[in-house]
């Protein structure tokens, strides 16, 4: 099993849609969790991190479940420029207690006019 | 000010040769980090540095060494280059335990 699994898509979705995206990680120890976004050939940024007790960041939502080892992140009235790869990441700490950031492989987004 | 830089940010070269790609940050950052990026835009972890001590190498070939003179700087010779090594080569920073990485734009890498 991978350590991070996101349903890769494409999702393509209309203007002002409401689209959700899920992602499952097998390490129950895992310490932290975020969303990064990636835009077509340049770096992936960090979009919002992830909280137990959820987090909203505008048009976004982050939810953590901890007991199901899931993390999901919803976006609201979608805007063309939303198009992008959505990133999981989670901190697995290493065996030497050190950060090991993983990232999922990514789930597509096209936001259609 | 770029705050992660890479050079170069294109390579293309023959198999076999061997090449090095560069990356400083100026943010403070105490853990640096190296992702390759291959065709199907998976983002994986190769190696990772905590004040210039390597603390994570996720099985990479040992044509692959990474160096990171001070902990401002971690950068990654490649020997006898194959096609399989085409790929985008991230540079990533970050303060420990505090989880959000700061990437370089990458170094595009083709191998012929």
């Amino acid at each position: 099993r991978k350590e991070v699994e996101q349903d890769p898509g494409p999702f393509n979705v209309p203007e002002g849609a409401t689209v959700a995206f899920n992602c499952t990680y097998s390490n129950s120890a895992s310490q932290s969790f975020f969303w990064y976004r990636q835009d077509c050939r340049k770096e992936p940024k960090l979009l919002m991190s992830v909280y137990s007790s959820g987090n909203e960041d505008g048009r976004f939502t982050a939810q953590l479940n901890r007991a199901s080892q899931y993390i999901s992140l919803l976006i609201r009235d979608s805007k063309l420029s939303d198009s992008a790869t959505y990133l999981c990441v989670v901190n697995m700490k290493g065996k030497t207690s050190y950060d090991k950031v993983i990232f999922g492989p990514g789930t597509s987004l096209s936001v259609i006019p | 000010d770029t705050a992660v830089s890479q050079t170069p940010k294109y390579l293309v070269t023959q198999m076999g040769n061997d090449k090095s790609i560069k990356c400083e940050q100026n943010l403070g950052h105490d853990t640096m980090y190296w992702y390759k990026q291959d065709s199907k835009k998976f983002l994986k972890i190769m190696f990772s540095y905590n004040n210039k001590e390597l603390i994570i190498n996720e099985t990479v070939p040992n044509r692959f060494s990474p160096k990171s003179p001070d902990k401002a700087h971690l950068n990654l010779h490649i020997n006898s280059l194959e096609l399989g090594d085409s790929a985008v080569y991230f540079c990533a920073s970050s303060f420990s335990g505090a989880g959000e990485l700061f990437f370089g734009e990458g170094s595009r890498l083709t191998v012929l």
